[in-house]
């Protein structure tokens, strides 16, 4: 079956900008991740949506990060005014309920000029 | 919170054994997974430990010590394929995950 797919894959946007990360976990999965991965260094969570329950939202970075998911379906990671330092690859990951192995999308990869 | 350790860098050549450790500390404890990433790729699970032991998968194998809150990676018949970043994770039993720095595994011929 289809795999957890991420849009856009490339993303280049000017400092100021807002941008939408959109994520299509696996049909089924109750639980869903993003992350951050700058060049180089490791995965950072940023937030954590198990079924109906409240998202854990304690990595995300700054209020200019938001998430929302629809029940358990697609997710939207929001960027308002980026910043350079939002330059980096948005890592989603989808699991059948949060305490199996996690299935990561591609990515989409953020370029803030 | 939750923190883990593992070495930034591991060097080995084309048929050896690697093994690549990782210490934690969180609350909540529920296992702990490899993760294996290419350049340019997504992370790909390897293995999980949710209990004390070896478990073994092909050439890869993991094990876990949930008293010494100490796991390890451990690879053989190492193949040029193999070079890649590999990410221990600690998921506790809320569902959430932490990832580690990843360590950095380069064979040589």
């Amino acid at each position: 079956g289809a795999g957890v797919s991420q849009s856009p894959s490339n993303k280049v946007t000017e400092k100021g900008k807002d941008v939408e990360l959109r994520c299509d976990p696996i049909s089924g999965h109750t639980a869903l991740y993003w992350y951050r991965q700058r060049l180089g260094q490791g995965l950072e969570f940023l937030i954590y949506f198990q079924g109906n329950s409240a998202p854990d939202k304690s990595g995300l970075p700054s209020d200019r990060f938001s998430a929302e998911r629809t029940g358990e379906s697609v997710s939207t990671l929001t960027i308002q005014r980026t910043q350079q330092e939002d330059s980096a690859v948005y890592l989603c990951a989808s699991s059948l309920n949060g305490l199996n192995e996690q299935f990561f999308g591609p990515g989409t990869r953020l370029t803030v000029l | 919170g939750q923190s883990l350790e593992q070495p930034s860098e591991v060097t080995a050549v084309e048929g050896a054994i690697v093994q690549i450790n990782c210490t934690y500390q969180t609350s909540g404890f529920y296992g702990l997974s490899w993760y294996q990433q290419h350049d340019g790729g997504a992370p790909t699970f390897l293995s999980y430990n949710g209990l004390d032991g070896l478990e073994e998968t092909g050439r890869f194998s993991s094990f876990l010590s949930r008293s010494d809150s100490y796991g390890y990676l451990l690879l053989q018949e190492l193949q040029m394929k193999d070079s890649a970043s590999y990410f221990c994770a600690v998921a506790t039993n809320a569902g959430k995950s932490t990832f580690g720095d990843g360590t950095t595994l380069t064979v040589k011929p």
